[in-house]
């Protein structure tokens, strides 16, 4: 099955400087890649996501990269703000048939004022 | 829209006892999910249903955990019996179509288990 491992598990950074999150995944079919925000004691919700026929997906201050040969995807913030303090999860899914997404660990993204 | 809603907030039991949690997707969500995330680490997937049918259900540890959704509304999940380390957050999603690719899904606030 598949396989996301997701690094740092933590992320301490200022704030207006910019974090970056890194996913693997083990499965070269899958190709539907979202990424969740969990604020402390709150459900995950969807941020951004990226299909395969993309490299490259910018969403005001978010962006997330995928490279397919290599199997990474990145997810890229700019500009942070105390209020992106949260925990972020990647996810790696297959299309075709049902959609069950994988989930890394989480990244813990502390922005300091 | 109303989101997915979900009870209880918080159960704490002792190992051994059972427990049941209760799901009400999104309106005209045919596909659920119930999720178990241990502190610390991402959701994992137990169980996926599509309308009142399992559509997954490899990683759903059946000798103690069961779950339906007998109408392809509500669903319900069962821990019997309750052992240590099934403390975690039970999160149920729902998305809106059935059994597709790029569906969104929508959590919910989960259920906080404490096993002592």
């Amino acid at each position: 099955g598949e396989n996301v491992e997701q690094h740092p598990s933590t992320l301490s950074v200022q704030e207006g400087d910019s974090a970056v999150i890194k996913c693997t995944y083990s499965d070269s079919a899958s190709n539907y890649f979202p990424w969740y925000k969990q604020e402390l004691g709150k459900r995950p919700q969807l941020i951004i996501d990226i299909r395969s026929n993309v490299g490259e997906k910018k969403d005001q201050r978010i962006a997330v990269t995928l490279n397919k040969t290599a199997k990474h995807f990145s997810l890229h913030i700019t500009e942070t703000q105390p209020e992106d303090s949260a925990v972020y999860f990647c996810a790696a899914s297959k299309t075709g048939g049902s959609y069950i997404p994988t989930f890394g660990r989480g990244t813990s993204l502390i922005v300091h004022p | 829209e109303a989101g997915v809603a979900q009870s209880p907030r918080y159960k704490i039991i002792e190992k051994r006892q059972s427990v049941a949690f209760w799901c009400n997707p999104i309106s005209g969500h045919a596909t659920l999910y119930w999720y178990q995330q241990i502190l610390g680490q991402g959701p994992k997937l137990l169980i996926q249903f599509q309308n009142n049918g399992v559509v997954d259900d490899s990683q759903l540890p059946k000798d103690r955990f069961s779950a339906e959704r007998l109408k392809g509304v509500d669903s319900t999940l069962k821990i019997q019996p309750a052992k240590l380390e099934d403390s975690a957050v039970y999160l149920c999603a729902s998305s809106g179509r059935g059994g597709s690719s790029y569906n969104e899904q929508f959590f919910g606030p989960g259920t906080r288990l404490t096993v002592l």
